[in-house]
Parts: C-alpha cells; sequence; structure tokens
C-alpha cells in the first residue's frame, strides 16, 4: 500500500530496555511527525521532522528520546532504558509539506508499546 | 499548555441522535483539521477549514470554523454505531509547521 507504514505494530519489552521504533512515510512527503498517545488520550507531540531542516525536538519528554530520519525517507524513534511511563501507542504521520497551509497528515497504525 | 480544549470529554448516545463536539481555544488557527481514529488505527482526516466562518458538510458531518477562527465545532445528524470513535480537532498557526491536537473527544454510538 501506499500509506504510512510502522513497525513493528506491537512491543512487548522490560523496563530499562532499548527500543526501537521505525516509521516509513508516503513517499514524497517531505514532513514526518511522531506522536505518542496513552491510553484514552489525546495526540501528544514528539518530534517533526521538515526536509533537511534541523528537527523540531521541543516535544521530547527526556534525553531517553531520540529519533533520526535519512533525507525524506524512513525515521527511527529510539527509546533508552525505557520505563513503565513509556508504555503507549506510539503514532507516525507524514504530509507533503509542513502543515502551517493546512496540509493534512497521513497517520500510520502505531506501534503499540508495553513496558513490563 | 493545552491550546485546543475539546468537550465533552467522552459523550455515548443511542443511534439517531444527535450531537455536537466542541474545540476552543484563545489562540487564532490559520486553518483547523478534524480527524477520526478508531481502535488499533491512526487518526483519518475528515476535514479541514481555513476561512472564518466557514461551513462545510460531509454527509452526515457538519464542521463550522468560528469567526475569529478560535474555534471550530463538529456537528454529527442521527449518529450511527460507525460514528464511534475518537474524534481529534487539530489545528495550525501561522508560521508553525506543525498541529496542535485538541484533547480528543471519545464518542460511543449504541444500537
Amino acid at each position: 500500500g501506499a500509506g504510512v507504514s510502522q513497525s513493528p505494530s506491537n512491543k512487548v519489552t522490560e523496563k530499562g530496555k532499548d527500543v526501537e521504533l521505525r516509521c516509513d512515510p508516503i513517499s514524497g512527503h517531505t514532513a514526518l511527525y511522531w506522536y505518542r498517545q496513552r491510553l484514552g488520550q489525546g495526540l501528544e507531540f514528539l518530534i517533526y521532522f521538515q526536509g533537511n531542516s534541523a528537527p523540531d525536538k521541543s516535544g521530547l519528554p527526556s534525553d531517553r528520546f531520540s529519533a533520526e530520519r535519512t533525507g525524506e525517507s524512513v525515521s527511527t524513534l529510539t527509546i533508552q532504558r525505557t520505563q513503565q511511563e513509556d508504555s503507549a501507542v506510539y503514532l507516525c504521520a507524514s504530509s507533503f509539506t509542513g502543515t502551517g497551509r493546512g496540509q493534512p497528515q497521513h497517520f500510520g497504525d502505531g506501534t503499540r508499546l508495553s513496558i513490563l | 499548555t493545552q491550546l485546543l480544549e475539546q468537550s465533552p470529554q467522552f459523550l455515548s448516545i443511542q443511534e439517531g441522535e444527535n450531537l455536537t463536539v466542541y474545540c476552543n481555544s484563545s489562540s487564532v488557527f490559520s486553518s483547523l483539521q478534524w480527524y477520526r481514529q478508531e481502535p488499533g488505527e491512526g487518526p483519518v482526516l475528515l476535514v479541514t477549514v481555513v476561512t472564518g466562518g466557514e461551513v462545510k458538510k460531509l454527509k452526515r458531518l457538519t464542521f463550522q470554523f468560528g469567526d475569529a477562527r478560535k474555534d471550530s465545532s463538529l456537528h454529527i445528524t442521527a449518529a450511527q454505531p460507525g460514528d464511534t470513535g475518537l474524534y481529534l480537532c487539530a489545528g495550525a498557526q501561522e508560521g508553525f509547521q506543525k498541529l496542535v491536537f485538541g484533547t480528543g473527544t471519545r464518542l460511543l454510538v449504541s444500537p
């Protein structure tokens, strides 16, 4: 399909382990976003990539969280030394350009992360 | 600070009833989007409104952007069980490239 693809769809790991989540955006989309969604809650912005510009990391909750994106392709979100509070669904979205002009965001189905 | 507040947070109604969801802010947005999210899936865009006072209709759903572009509403007529889900508003501010998402309204429509 041509949608945003995230992997894995589910991840269960022990507290203290590192995890890496992957997002494949829609081809041609220059903007990529990561969000966190706790159970029953809305979306919490984490980080935003736009082309080759410096990413907006203002939403990352701690230095245990980091993300990378190679050009306008795949992005990985890494959480080091996971804590139980990190349990959530991590959603990735991409858009044709930044959404300052009302461009829609296209979301993947998320990675459900459970920390034991 | 949550820029976009949605109300109600949760709504449980019977099939055939009408409902309105509100999305309010003290900030001005250049555009506002509404998304619906079903369990186990990512949010899906329903509509984008860009002009103050704009009204858009999508079958039984009516979206309105406030005149001052600070608030929006979503009205559903004759709700159906298929309307069940989490409704999210999201605003784009001039000069900013990321959306601000609302707190969400969880809708349950029972047969």
